[in-house]
């Protein structure tokens, strides 16, 4: 296992379309972790699975934003109607339970034309 | 809620100079304390950890301790090289019951290091 991995790397649509990107995390973990990171900000938690139970959403999420991880493996973040403000970078990370620490993806870059 | 607040960049220095990157805190209870790093083009790393109280955490020359009483955690290199050049973003975990999990970063500071 060489780390978290999301796909993709980048992606541009058009104001209005949906997207759905994909996290894998490291195998063993069974937390994982949407962040979103603006240009010149910190990243920004969106919300947070404990196998496949989504146990907190940031305010941030809104009603267009939805996050599944289907059988506690892999996750999807879909954002559907796309907003200028959409534009951001997505992290997924991952961690095992009782561990501080969070391993992240390279990220995939949303861009909204 | 959680925050915290880390020094504005962006910081150029010298190659063999000495670093500091301020960051303070605002959390309840024992949060656990991280700085990560962002190399170009790069995820972000984990760089260091303290989890208590004056503790301190090391990795690669980098050091930083937990001072509960003025509630920081300043990073410090004592002789940077070009290749420490990259985003340092100092980071706590909220003690939530003993499950921490969700990260709150700072900014983020952008250093320069040139030869």
């Amino acid at each position: 296992d060489t780390g978290v991995s999301q796909d993709p790397r980048h992606k541009i649509t058009k104001r209005g379309q949906n997207v759905t990107f994909r996290c894998d995390p490291i195998s063993e973990h069974n937390r994982l972790y949407w962040y979103r990171q603006t240009l010149g900000q910190g990243p920004e938690f969106l919300t947070y699975f404990q196998n496949e139970a989504q146990l907190e959403k940031s305010r941030l999420l809104s009603d267009r934003f939805s996050a599944e991880r289907p059988k506690g493996s892999f996750s999807t973040l879909e954002i559907q109607r796309t907003e200028q403000g959409d534009s951001a970078m997505y992290l997924c990370a991952s961690s095992s339970s009782g561990d501080t620490e969070a391993f992240f993806g390279q990220g995939t870059r949303l861009t909204v034309v | 809620g959680d925050s915290v607040t880390q020094m504005e960049g962006p910081v150029t220095l010298s190659e063999e100079a000495f670093l500091t990157i301020n960051c303070t805190y605002t959390a309840t209870g024992y949060p656990s304390l991280f700085w990560y790093v962002q190399y170009p083009g790069e995820g972000l790393q984990l760089l260091l950890k303290a989890t208590k109280a004056d503790d301190k955490g090391s990795n690669k020359g980098f050091e930083a301790t937990y001072r509960k009483e003025t509630t920081s955690f300043h990073l410090e290199k004592g002789s940077v090289q070009v290749s420490d050049s990259a985003v340092y973003f100092c980071a706590l975990s909220g003690d939530s019951g003993g499950s921490n999990y969700k990260l709150t970063f700072g900014k983020g500071t952008l250093l320069t290091v040139n030869p």
